[in-house]
């Protein structure tokens, strides 16, 4: 099946700075990328949609400004927190879109983020 | 996009087969249905999907009801790899492709 990595596995920072999370398709090309956030014994919940060349969509009640997407090559979708707070903390998942047959999307094995 | 509704959670043992139900009872015409597994702090894996034809890979079996209105994820000879939580999610086959998660079913396999 199709590959997708995320860098860094796991990430502790402190208070008020910035953390960038890299999602890598490895064997395939990926127009399309979504992020989501997990908190413990939850589900994964949708950020956003990454658009390659264009700008992200974001769902409702997450701040663009504070989690910055890029998208900038067919294989590579980033995602900033910015000037992150205890609250950030949380698992961060990316999945990449593969358009053909289902159109189904597969995961990276997810980033710890523990801002301290 | 359909929401689904899952048992919280479910125990099987080692060697049976688990079925897992999904119930989209809402679920329109272009909607497919999706089943991901996740196993603790790992990103969801995919397992299968369909229409409304029965479908059978090397994971698992999906059955879909002639109505379409439930599905059954059926793993044939469950091992302790298989605890996990499992999602169904049903998607249309076009549009922003985005995939909203329900709470999914925590299956635990017993020795």
């Amino acid at each position: 099946g199709a590959v997708v990595s995320q860098h860094p596995s796991r990430v502790i920072c402190k208070s008020g700075t910035s953390v960038k999370i890299e999602c890598r398709s490895l064997d395939f090309q990926a127009t399309t990328m979504f992020w989501y956030r997990q908190f413990p014994k939850k589900s994964l919940m949708l950020m956003a949609t990454s658009n390659e060349g264009s700008k992200a969509t974001y769902e409702q009640g997450v701040e663009k400004d504070k989690f910055l997407i890029n998208h900038a090559s067919l294989t590579l979708s980033t995602l900033t927190v910015t000037s992150a707070h205890p609250e950030d903390s949380s698992f961060y998942i990316c999945s990449a879109l593969i358009h053909s047959g289902g159109n189904e999307q597969f995961f990276g094995p997810g980033t710890r983020l523990t801002v301290l | 996009d359909a929401k689904t509704t899952q048992p919280p959670s479910m125990d099987c043992a080692e060697g049976r087969a688990a079925n897992l139900p999904c119930n989209h009872s809402t679920i329109s015409g272009n909607e497919y249905v999706y089943w991901y597994r996740q196993i603790h702090s790992q990103g969801p894996q995919y397992i299968i999907h369909g229409l409304k034809n029965n479908e059978t890979n090397e994971m698992a079996s999906l059955i879909i009801t002639e109505d379409r209105k439930s599905s059954t994820l059926i793993l044939p000879h469950a091992t302790l790899r298989d605890t996990a939580v499992y999602y169904c999610i049903v998607r249309r086959s076009s549009g922003t492709y985005k995939y909203i998660f329900g709470t999914g079913t925590r299956l635990k396999v017993l020795a």
